[in-house]
């Protein structure tokens, strides 16, 4: 069965330092979100990407983040400056498009670590 | 979206069905009942989802109250794999943000 998969599985970063999360989504797929989820808290939506650009943003999806589709296969979450509230685990889902309800699929998250 | 609530955390014994609730008393005639589950720090697994009929697939059943306000997840024959957090989500169409409880904490025992 096609999957999401994400890398690396744990990233850690100086404060300050710029990280680049990756993300390869199932291949027929042609909507992205990324979401995080802080230790012990809840899944939060940060980002949605359709056609090469944001659908929606959350409150957290500040100045600080950027998405790209770098290419057919590939779409990252940029962190610019990254702060220690930033530790959290982050997870890549992707969706099809042509039928409305169909679900989001999820990869297995980047636990991100900052120092 | 219309905003669910879950019990916080269910016990099953392996083998056993377990029947996960939701409630969904705002829910608007066109949104959709998703259910994912999240093992352990995984990322979170889609089950199932339905509008109006009951849905069934490999992993589950899904019941829809014919007012539409409730519904039960039912996993007919748990295993010790099934231990997780499953979250009940009401929203318009998959493609839309998915906001995500607390979700309830089911464990099941052997």
């Amino acid at each position: 069965e096609p999957e999401v998969t994400q890398t690396p599985s744990h990233q850690v970063t100086q404060m300050g330092q710029e990280v680049i999360l990756r993300c390869v989504p199932i291949s027929n797929h042609l909507y992205f979100y990324w979401y995080r989820q802080i230790l012990g808290q809840k899944v939060e939506f940060l980002v949605s990407f359709y056609n090469n650009e944001i659908s929606e943003k959350s409150e957290i999806f500040d100045d600080q983040f950027s998405v790209e589709r770098p290419d057919g296969s590939n779409f990252t979450l940029k962190i610019r400056s990254t702060k220690l509230e930033d530790s959290a685990m982050y997870f890549c889902a992707s969706s099809e498009v042509w039928v409305s309800n169909q679900p989001q699929h999820f990869g297995d998250g980047t636990r991100l670590s900052i120092l | 979206d219309a905003k669910t609530t879950q019990p916080t955390s269910m016990d099953c014994a392996e083998g056993r069905a377990a029947n996960l609730p939701c409630n969904h008393s705002t829910i608007s005639g066109n949104e959709y009942v998703y259910w994912y589950r999240q093992i352990h720090s995984q990322g979170p697994q889609y089950i199932i989802h339905g509008l109006k009929n009951n849905e069934t697939n490999e992993m589950a059943s899904l019941i829809i109250t014919e007012d539409r306000k409730s519904s039960t997840l039912i996993l007919p024959h748990a295993t010790l794999r099934d231990t997780a957090v499953y979250y009940c989500i009401a929203t318009y169409s998959g493609n839309t943000p998915l906001v995500f409880g607390k979700g309830t904490r089911l464990s099941v025992i052997a």
